[in-house]
């Protein structure tokens, strides 16, 4: 069965520093890897997504990820954080074509200092 | 616009009672989900439905039930089994299957049982 594991619970970064977020998984094959936000009391948004190919994906609001497989990690990233990224960020992993099933960490708490 | 809607946003009900939690799509998916979200844990299935008429039992179905008499509607009622109910619950949808396709979410519904 596939597992994620999202490190840090909470992080506070400064408006304008850059950001990175933590996810490693574990599956046996090539996974599926999701990145989604959670504003507070709202559903989730998809930010960016790997299945194959390159391994640094694009996503919406300036995010990127990378996939590395020696480390089984996707770890999220943004260069300059603006304080409307203030959210929770969850990482998914799923086993594929066939399979409804996603896997989501427990969520990294993202504040954003003026 | 298309997208998915939860009803209703906030639920109080007394322990004992059997509780109904909408959910509707107006985006032609076929596939639809039921998340629990509790702090600290991310999301958790209940239930997902590949098609109408037919459902899966989730990682934690115990006290749930739904039905998909409709392609549209995918109603999830928590139980006076469940023995802790409250939490705030996530309905998704997706083209294919959740594994390899972008979940699009609700809003939620947040239940206390008091």
């Amino acid at each position: 069965a596939q597992s994620v594991t999202q490190p840090d619970i909470h992080i506070t970064v400064s408006e304008g520093a850059s950001l990175e977020l933590r996810c490693n998984y574990s599956y046996g094959a090539t996974p599926y890897l999701f990145w989604y936000v959670q504003s507070p009391g709202q559903g989730l948004q998809l930010l960016l997504k790997y299945f194959s190919g390159d391994t640094l994906v694009q996503g919406i609001k300036g995010f990127e990820a990378e996939f590395k497989r020696s480390q089984s990690s996707f770890n999220l990233r943004k260069p300059s954080v603006h304080w409307s990224d203030a959210a929770e960020y969850f990482c998914a992993v799923g086993a594929g074509a066939g399979s409804y099933q996603l896997t989501f960490g427990k969520g990294t708490k993202l504040s954003v200092i003026p | 616009d298309g997208g998915i809607t939860q009803s209703p946003k906030y639920l109080f009900r007394k322990e004992g009672q059997n509780v109904t939690l909408s959910c509707e799509q107006n985006l032609n998916h076929d596939a639809m989900y039921w998340y629990r979200q509790d702090p600290g844990q991310g999301l958790r299935l209940i239930y997902y439905s590949q098609i109408v008429n037919d459902f899966q039992k989730g990682d934690i179905a115990e006290g749930y039930s739904v039905s998909r008499e409709k392609k549209e509607s995918f109603p999830l009622t928590v139980t006076s089994a469940q023995k802790n109910p409250t939490a705030f619950y996530l309905c998704a949808s997706s083209l294919a299957g959740g594994s390899t396709g972008e979940l699009f979410f609700g809003e939620g519904s947040r239940l206390t049982v008091l």
